[in-house]
Formats: C-alpha cells, structure tokens, sequence
C-alpha cells in the first residue's frame, strides 16, 4: 500500500509554544490531505481537510487560528499547533489520498505533549 | 452529516475462532466503506475496504459485508491469530472528490492464544 509519513513521532513542549507536525506521502501524488486528532481509547475525530494549492477546510468546533493547516505542495502537508496548552496534548494523524480514489492512507501519528 | 455506529466496542475469541464487527451508517448517500487496523501507539493501517456497488469482499482471512438496504457493513475474520489483536475501525464517506470519512467508535479486539 501508499506509503505516508509523519514528523516527529512524537514532541514534548512548554505551554504557549507552538509545535509543527509534518505529513509526507512519498510513493504518490496526495491531492487531499486530512488531520484527526486522537484521545486515548477514543475514535478518530477528523479536525480538518486540505487540498494542495488551497485553504483547509475546517470541522465544525476546530479553531482554524489555533491549528494552522499548510498544504504547500502534492506530497506535503504541515500542521502547526499555535500556542499550545495541556489541553491540545493527543495523538494527532494525517491521511492522503491520491486522485479520484477514496481510499486514505494513513501517517503514524505524532504524540504530542504540553507541559 | 453521517453517523456511523460500531458494535461490540470490546470482543475477546480465542485463537481460531472467528471475529464479528458490525457497523451501521446514516447517510444513504455514503458508497465507501473501509475498515482499518490500530495498533497501540500507531496510526490505523487499511486492511480491507468495499464499495457499494458490491456486496461482499474477501481478502485470505479478512472479509466485509455490505448490506445497502440495512445500511449496516460488517467485518469477519476468520482463523484468528494473537496477532490480529488490536483496534478496528469502521468508516463510511461518500465517492465525492474530498473523500471525507466518518469513523466508529472501534472494537478492541483481543485473541487469546
């Protein structure tokens, strides 16, 4: 299957700093883009979606100005979390998926802790 | 918008026997159901996935149901193995250029060997 990657794995930071989290597919062309955000024992709950070349769309309840979403290029995909605090702490993955197919593919996740 | 329902949200098999997921979805208009694998510290990894103009697939041990009419899809492994113990996901979206899915709530799914 496509191969997407994620960076770092995982990132420990002090509240009020701001964390980017990277998302790679690197055997195919992704022309959409999706960040979930993961509690512990919980589902997926998609944040928003991106499209190269063009503004995220974000989830209802999901601060666009707080998770600043980059789909610079076809294979690249960034997240930002601005200002982070102890509650943004989660397991945050991306998923591509190329073309016309609805199929996704997933990164690894990224753990992200705020101290 | 879309709302999928999983059950069982925990099963335990022992080694060999066979594994039920059952899920359930809303939206007549969703025509893509995946199923995906998590486990611990890992992102979910697709392990089969069926669209609804079909209404059965199979993969070596893996297979998933679709019934359009109920509006339910299902997940059955057979010959289970300690390693297939994990979180399962099921996810329904529509055949839209975004692809947007929406996931149950998942199985933890233990084999006892």
């Amino acid at each position: 299957g496509a191969v997407v990657s994620q960076h770092p794995s995982w990132v420990i930071c002090k509240s009020g700093t701001s964390v980017k989290i990277e998302c790679r597919s690197l055997d195919f062309q992704a022309t959409t883009m999706f960040w979930y955000r993961q509690f512990p024992k919980q589902s997926l709950m998609l944040m928003a979606t991106s499209n190269e070349g063009s503004k995220a769309t974000y989830e209802q309840g999901v601060e666009k100005d707080k998770f600043l979403i980059n789909h610079a290029s076809l294979t690249l995909s960034t997240l930002t979390v601005t200002s982070a605090h102890p509650e943004d702490s989660s397991f945050y993955i991306c998923s591509a998926r190329g073309g016309l197919t609805d199929t996704q593919y997933f990164g690894p996740g990224t753990r992200l802790t705020v101290l | 918008g879309e709302n999928v329902e999983q059950h069982p949200s925990t099963l335990s098999v022992q080694e060999g026997d066979s594994a039920v997921i059952k899920c359930t979805y809303s939206d007549s208009a969703s025509n893509y159901f995946p199923w995906y694998k998590q486990e611990l510290g890992k992102g979910p990894q697709l392990i089969i996935d069926i669209r609804s103009n079909v209404g059965e697939k199979k993969d070596q041990r893996i297979a998933v149901t679709l019934n359009k009419t109920a509006k339910h899809f299902s997940l059955h492994i057979t010959e289970t193995q300690p390693e297939d113990s994990a979180v399962y996901f099921c996810a329904a979206g529509r055949g839209t250029s975004y692809g947007k899915l929406t996931f149950g709530q998942g199985t933890i799914l233990t084999v006892h060997p």
